[in-house]
Formats: C-alpha cells, structure tokens, sequence
C-alpha cells in the first residue's frame, strides 16, 4: 500500500489560512470516511486534530477543519499562529483493519 | 488522563529481537483496538500492526509480517510488539496507539536501532 500523497512543504502568514491535501484512491481516502489529521512538533508524539474526516476532539482549536472530496481529503487551518509551525500528515484506513499515512508537510509559519 | 508509556526499545544487531511494551492507563484498554505505529528517523509515520480488544484477531504491515507479533493482555491493561529478524530497516521511533480511526491517543514512543 502506497504512502498517501501531501506536499513536502506548506507556508503561510501570521493570521492567514492554508490548505494541506492528502490525495489518495478510492481503496483508502475515497473509500471510507475515516480520514484523520495529525500534528506533530519535533521530539513529540503526534497529536488528533481531525478524525473521521471533520471531527473535531475536544480542547483543538476550531482553527482547524477538516474535508474530503472524492480521493482527496484536505486540512484547513485559519489564524495562522507561530505554534502552528508543525509537521502535519494524514492517515486513512485501508481495509482489514489497516491504515495509511501520507507523507508529512512541514508547515512554516512567515 | 488517557496515558501510554512505551519501554522495551534499544540496540540490536540486525537479525536480533526485541520486545516492546506499552502500558495504557486512563481509560477501559479492553475495549479498544490498539495499534503500533512507527516513525524512522527524519521519515514521516507508518502504521505497523493492530490488534482487536479481544486479541483474537492482528493485523500487519507487509515489511513486518512473520516478523513482528502484537499481542495484549487486558488483565494487566498492557500491549506488546515482539520483533523479530530485525533489519536496519526497522530502525524507528515506536509508538502505540488507540484506534486511528477515532480521537486516538499516542504515547510518547520508544526508539528502537538495529545496527551492529
């Protein structure tokens, strides 16, 4: 199973919004509706910021949304801030009780 | 508080053994489906195995299959990773987790080198 696919690299202004996609095929992303976004600062574990496509857990900002059309599912995040600066990656589930990760983006925050 | 510690990682020869643990605390460990997932270093994440929360039935990535086995024990609210035949391939921070498909929760993970 391939990786899903993310840009290498997003950047962005204070207080603008950017747009992380996560494209995959109708096997993973388009199929189920169990897409999830991570953030991960360096040195530590990632953490949820969207499952099951737009969820939200509780205590994340609603700076950050989620959406998906056909195989490609994509993260928002308005306002930017400086502790935005992150990697980020996708992950969907697959079948049989497997999933896959895209690739990562690392977000820069201008 | 939800919380998972990972232990058990180090050096290893390649073609060695390890096995991981990964203690779970703050919520009911026997109804939830957990998995391993892994980070090599610089690389971006890759879901390694899952286990259902009766343990009857595991799931692997295909790089890990006949290698790796997960396992569990719900008395002791604690996850395993038995890695065998291990390859430098294999180095990589390892994290276990609960299920990805909801809010799931991580550990901090445990670094595993395979290196002689």
């Amino acid at each position: 199973q391939s990786a899903l696919t993310q840009p290498a690299s997003v950047s962005g202004s204070l207080g603008q919004s950017i747009t992380i996609s996560c494209t995959g095929s109708s096997s993973d992303v388009g199929g189920y509706n169990f897409v999830s976004w991570y953030q991960q600062h360096p040195g530590k574990a990632p953490k949820v910021l969207i499952y099951a496509v737009t969820n939200r857990p509780s205590g994340v900002s609603n700076r950050f949304s989620g959406s998906k059309s056909g195989n490609t599912a994509s993260l928002t995040i308005s306002g930017l801030q400086a502790e935005d600066e992150a990697d980020y990656y996708c992950s969907s589930y697959i079948d049989l009780n497997s999933w896959v990760f895209g690739g990562g983006t690392k977000l820069t925050v201008l | 508080e939800v919380k998972m510690v990972e232990s058990g990682g180090g050096l290893v020869q390649p073609g060695g053994s390890l096995r991981l643990s990964c203690a779970a605390s703050g919520f009911t460990f026997s109804s939830k489906f957990m998995t391993w997932v892994r980070q090599a270093p610089g690389k971006g994440l890759e879901w390694v195995a899952s286990i259902k929360p009766d343990g009857t039935d595991k799931y692997y990535v295909d790089s890990v299959k006949g290698r790796f086995i997960i396992s569990r024990d719900n008395a002791k609210n604690s996850l395993f990773l038995q890695m065998n035949s291990l390859r430098a391939e294999d180095t990589a921070l390892y994290f276990c987790a609960t299920d990805p498909n909801w809010d799931s929760s991580w550990g901090q993970g445990t670094l595993v080198t395979v290196s002689s």
